[in-house]
């Protein structure tokens, strides 16, 4: 059981290139979340979907897209990198009501310069 | 918009003292939820606070949750130097499901 699975763990981009961040889970969970953890801020939501086919922006969406094909997938793409998306990213997954509150994965650090 | 406020942010403890982190949250809420994180690392579930009243025990550490004063508390009883890290409490609105972080107390404990 290898819960929530990020990749990769460190990239580095130019400004204006585009990627994108894999996320997957085999819990079988229905809600999933990415978020951005910059120094004094704590975690911020970017966008979150509670089932395959259904997404939602949460607080800093701009820059960012999702989708969600399959239960088990939730990539997070950068569009045209910026300085200011430098951070690090935490894709987490929940249970139907996240009765049980979130598992995270690893994380993802990342660069842009 | 929702706010939620953890004091103190930093906070040094010498080894063997007591201490408390308080997490306020500005909407109505039955649901808190504790994160521990360590350097560089990803965060880990500490404990799960479902109802008004409800209090939790995990060795040294302890968590209440008061859903009228919107406020929870994080209790550190004899502090060992194994506890330092950054701890994250979350808030998961009545009125939906997505889950609002505070912005961590990061907790160092001295010899």
């Amino acid at each position: 059981n290898a819960g929530v699975t990020q990749t990769p763990k460190f990239q580095v981009l130019k400004t204006g290139q585009s990627m994108t961040l894999q996320c997957a889970q085999d819990m079988n969970h229905e809600y999933m979340s990415w978020y951005r953890q910059d120094p004094g801020m704590g975690l911020r939501l970017i966008h979150y979907s509670v089932g395959a086919g259904i997404t939602d922006q949460g607080e800093v969406p701009n820059g960012y897209n999702v989708s969600r094909s399959t239960t088990e997938d939730f990539p997070l793409r950068l569009l045209s990198a910026a300085p200011s998306q430098t951070s690090v990213y935490f894709c987490a997954s929940t249970g139907t009501g996240g009765v049980n509150g979130y598992t995270f994965g690893s994380g993802t650090r990342l660069t842009v310069v | 918009e929702l706010k939620v406020e953890q004091n103190p942010l930093f906070l040094s403890m010498q080894e063997g003292k007591n201490y408390t982190i308080y997490c306020n949250y500005s909407t109505t809420s039955d649901r808190l939820y504790w994160y521990r994180q360590d350097p560089g690392k990803s965060l880990e579930s500490l404990f799960v606070l479902l109802s008004n009243g409800a209090v939790k025990q995990e060795g040294r550490l302890m968590a209440s949750l008061d859903t009228k004063a919107r406020l929870s508390t994080l209790h550190i009883t004899a502090a060992v130097h194994d506890l330092s890290a950054t701890y994250f409490c979350a808030v998961v609105p009545n009125t939906g499901n997505q889950f609002y972080f505070g912005t961590g107390t990061s907790l160092t404990v001295i010899p």
